[in-house]
C-alpha cells in the first residue's frame, strides 16, 4: 500500500508569490490534515480536510487555505508569501479522523523556501 | 489552550546507554498522548501512544506511561542504539478540539555515539 505521497518535495519562491502544495493520502483515507513545521514554531496544525469539507483549522492567517477533491487528494494554498512562511509542511492522512485512536500517517512533507 | 511541554535538547548518548525524554502538558480535556519520532529527511511516524490514564503505550523497546497526577508522558528506553538518533516529539489530541489537531511539544534531538 503507498503512504501519503507529497509533491512537490522542495520549492523556491519569492515574496508576494503563491504556492500550492499537493497530497495524496493512503488509499481509503479520507481525512487529510497539514501541518507546518519551522525550527522557531516548531509543529503546528494548519487545517483539516474531510469529504471535502474543512473540518478544523488553526490559528494561521487567510493567506493559507486548502481544499479537499472527491478523491480525497488534497491541495493548501499559500498567497501572497512572506519570509517567515519558509517551512516544511506536512501532509497527514487517517481513515475518518473521528476518535484519538486512529493512526495518523504522515508524508515526507514539502521544503518550502520563500526568498 | 491545550500544550505540550519537553526537555530540550540536544541529547546526545552512548550506544547501550538508558535514555529518559520528559514530556508534560496541559490540556483541559482527557487527551489522548503521542510519541512520534523522525528521521532526517522523512516525516513523523508514529512510535507509541496511550489513550487514558495509566496505560503505557510501547514500541520497539521504546515505553511511556500516562500519568494523569503529574500529567506527563516520559519516553524511555533502557538500551539505546545508533539507528534511534533522530527527533523525538511529544504530542496530545484531544477529541474536543478535534481528533486530528494534534500539538506538539518542540521536539528533542537524540544522537547516539556508537
Amino acid at each position: 500500500k503507498a503512504g501519503v505521497t507529497q509533491t512537490p518535495r522542495y520549492l523556491i519562491k519569492t515574496r508576494g508569490q503563491q504556492v500550492t502544495l499537493s497530497c495524496s493520502p493512503i488509499s481509503g483515507h479520507r481525512s487529510v490534515s497539514w501541518y507546518q513545521q519551522t525550527p522557531g514554531q516548531g509543529l503546528q496544525f494548519l487545517f483539516e480536510y474531510f469529504s471535502e469539507t474543512q473540518r478544523n483549522k488553526g490559528n494561521f492567517p487567510g493567506r493559507f487555505s486548502g481544499r479537499q477533491f472527491s478523491n480525497s487528494r488534497s491541495e493548501m494554498n499559500v498567497s501572497t508569501l512572506e519570509l517567515g512562511d519558509s517551512a516544511l509542511y506536512l501532509c497527514a492522512s487517517s481513515l475518518a479522523g473521528t476518535t484519538t485512536n486512529e493512526k495518523l500517517f504522515f508524508g515526507s512533507g514539502t521544503q518550502l523556501s520563500v526568498l | 489552550g491545550d500544550s505540550v511541554t519537553q526537555m530540550e535538547g540536544p541529547v546526545t548518548l552512548s550506544e547501550e546507554a538508558f535514555l529518559t525524554i520528559n514530556c508534560t502538558y496541559t490540556a483541559t480535556g482527557y487527551p489522548s498522548l503521542f510519541w512520534y519520532v523522525q528521521y532526517p529527511g522523512e516525516g513523523l511516524q508514529l512510535l507509541l501512544k496511550a489513550t487514558k490514564a495509566d496505560d503505557k503505550g510501547s514500541n520497539k523497546g521504546f515505553e511511556a506511561t500516562y500519568r494523569k497526577e503529574t500529567t506527563s508522558f516520559h519516553l524511555e528506553k533502557g538500551s539505546v542504539q545508533v539507528s534511534d538518533s533522530a527527533v523525538y516529539f511529544c504530542a496530545l489530541s484531544d477529541l474536543g478540539q478535534g481528533a486530528q489537531k494534534l500539538v506538539f511539544g518542540q521536539g528533542t534531538r537524540l544522537t547516539i555515539n556508537p
